[in-house]
């Protein structure tokens, strides 16, 4: 069946624009998550969906970050005045409940804030 | 807070020698273990997992026990392939945070044929 999908693949920007990256998860999979792979931070956890809520945001740098999760399905992070330190590759990644079932990756949205 | 370290690449081996990728964690609790494995071009895929203290995980030709006593995860192979190239990533999950992963920094691996 069909994984994790992410759009755009690429996605640059000018610095103090808003930027909406887009996750589409495995259908059935209650969990999603958001994570950051940047050279400074490795990666790094951002946010957590159990259904449409979000239990944890604690990995989101600012204010400037939210997220949304809709149908307990697509979730939308949405990065506000975006920065030249926001470039990053932004992964989603979806399982079927916070258990200790695997997390399927999706490929990735390559953000580049000039 | 939970961490993750693992040794630094990049690491170059010749086509069929012994890799040993190094792992050690910091918990609060008993997390479950992880190798995550990331080749040129491609995403994040799960190379092999442990639930709890001793288990060995296994895949591919890629193997890892869960040492408690050590806090470590160490992930070896025999005879490596150069399409063992990638980038590895040791991590760690407890079911109390979520199950949101905390990664370590990745180790580069090259196999020359």
């Amino acid at each position: 069946g069909a994984g994790v999908s992410q759009s755009p693949s690429n996605k640059v920007t000018e610095k103090g624009k808003d930027v909406e990256l887009r996750c589409d998860p495995i259908s059935g999979h209650t969990a999603l998550y958001w994570y950051r792979q940047s050279l400074g931070q490795g990666l790094e956890f951002l946010i957590y969906f159990q259904g449409n809520s979000a239990p944890d945001k604690s990995g989101l740098p600012s204010d400037r970050f939210s997220a949304e999760r809709t149908g307990g399905s697509v979730s939308t992070l949405t990065i506000q005045r975006t920065q030249q330190e926001d470039s990053a590759v932004y992964l989603c990644a979806s399982s079927f409940r916070d258990g200790s079932n695997e997390q399927f990756f999706g490929p990735g949205t390559r953000l580049t804030v000039l | 807070g939970n961490s993750v370290t693992q040794m630094e690449g990049p690491v170059t081996l010749s086509e069929e020698a012994f890799l040993t990728i190094n792992c050690t964690y910091t918990a609060t609790g008993y997390p479950s273990l992880f190798w995550y494995v990331q080749y040129p071009g491609e995403g994040l895929q799960l190379l092999l997992k442990a639930t709890k203290a001793d288990d060995k995980g296994s895949n591919k030709g890629f193997e890892a026990t869960y040492r408690k006593e050590t806090t470590s995860f160490h992930l070896e192979k025999g005879s490596v392939q150069v399409s063992d190239s990638a980038v590895y990533f040791c991590a760690l999950s407890e079911g109390a945070a979520g199950n949101k992963l905390t990664f370590g920094g990745g180790t580069r691996v090259l196999v020359k044929p």
